[in-house]
């Protein structure tokens, strides 16, 4: 069975910085892309970043500015997202999510992160 | 502002049939980018429901179909259930943006 599982949410203060996990079982994960998508509270989804299978590619929203930094141990089962200069409208609850053939097939339960003073 | 566009709500009694549509421009969807749907029930994670614009992942009822037309796609559900209501949003490529990956802004289904 395929489990995706988040952690290393909080309440972080603006400015502070945070790492969220995604600990994958139940599939090979060094052969899929892998994602982070964010849902602020009471809106929408909203793509965050992406990682290939090799960590070849790399690709964030534009919005980041070049604040996030998504990474992976295709040893340990892992995906991350460090996250610094975190905002206000960063407050979100984060998904990792399987990539396949485009779509996100898998989702994990999601993490919440709070930035409030 | 998405840069797809998805009706806020619609509604339908059940049994009924409902439709939610998913208007991009040529850059996404008119670009030939497969469109994807996710149903997302309250407090939960978002569900993959379609697929490459008209596929079902394994255990999605055939009550959910989706189709692609020009720089629109549209979801539809029939023979309502209470269990449909939730939020659901349509995911594409656009070739404008950095990464690429582009989410509506979701459509809330309410059956009455």
């Amino acid at each position: 069975e395929v489990q995706l599982v988040e952690s290393g949410g909080g309440l972080v203060k603006p400015g502070g910085s945070l790492r969220l996990s995604c600990a994958a079982s139940g599939f090979t994960f060094s052969s899929y892309n892998m994602n982070w998508v964010r849902q602020a509270p009471g809106k929408g989804l909203e793509w965050v970043s992406s990682i290939s299978s090799t960590s070849s590619y790399i690709y964030y929203a534009d919005s980041l500015k070049g604040r996030f930094t998504i990474s992976r141990d295709n040893a340990k089962n892992s995906l991350y997202l460090q996250m610094n200069s975190l905002r206000a409208e960063d407050t979100a609850v984060y998904y990792c999510a399987r990539e396949s053939g485009g779509d996100y097939d898998y989702w994990g339960q999601g993490t919440l992160v709070t930035v409030s003073s | 502002q998405s840069v797809l566009t998805q009706p806020p709500s619609v509604s339908g009694a059940p049994g009924q049939r409902v439709t939610i549509s998913c208007t991009g421009s040529s850059s996404n969807i008119g670009a030939g980018y497969d469109v994807h749907w996710y149903q997302q029930l309250p407090g939960t994670a978002p569900k993959l429901l379609i697929y490459g614009n008209t596929n079902r992942p394994s255990g999605v009822p055939d009550r959910f179909s989706g189709s692609k037309s020009g720089t629109s796609a549209s979801l539809a559900i029939t023979g309502l259930q209470a269990e449909d209501e939730a939020h659901y949003y349509c995911q594409s490529y656009d070739s404008s943006l950095s990464g690429s990956v582009v989410f509506g802004g979701g459509t809330k289904l309410t059956v009455l």
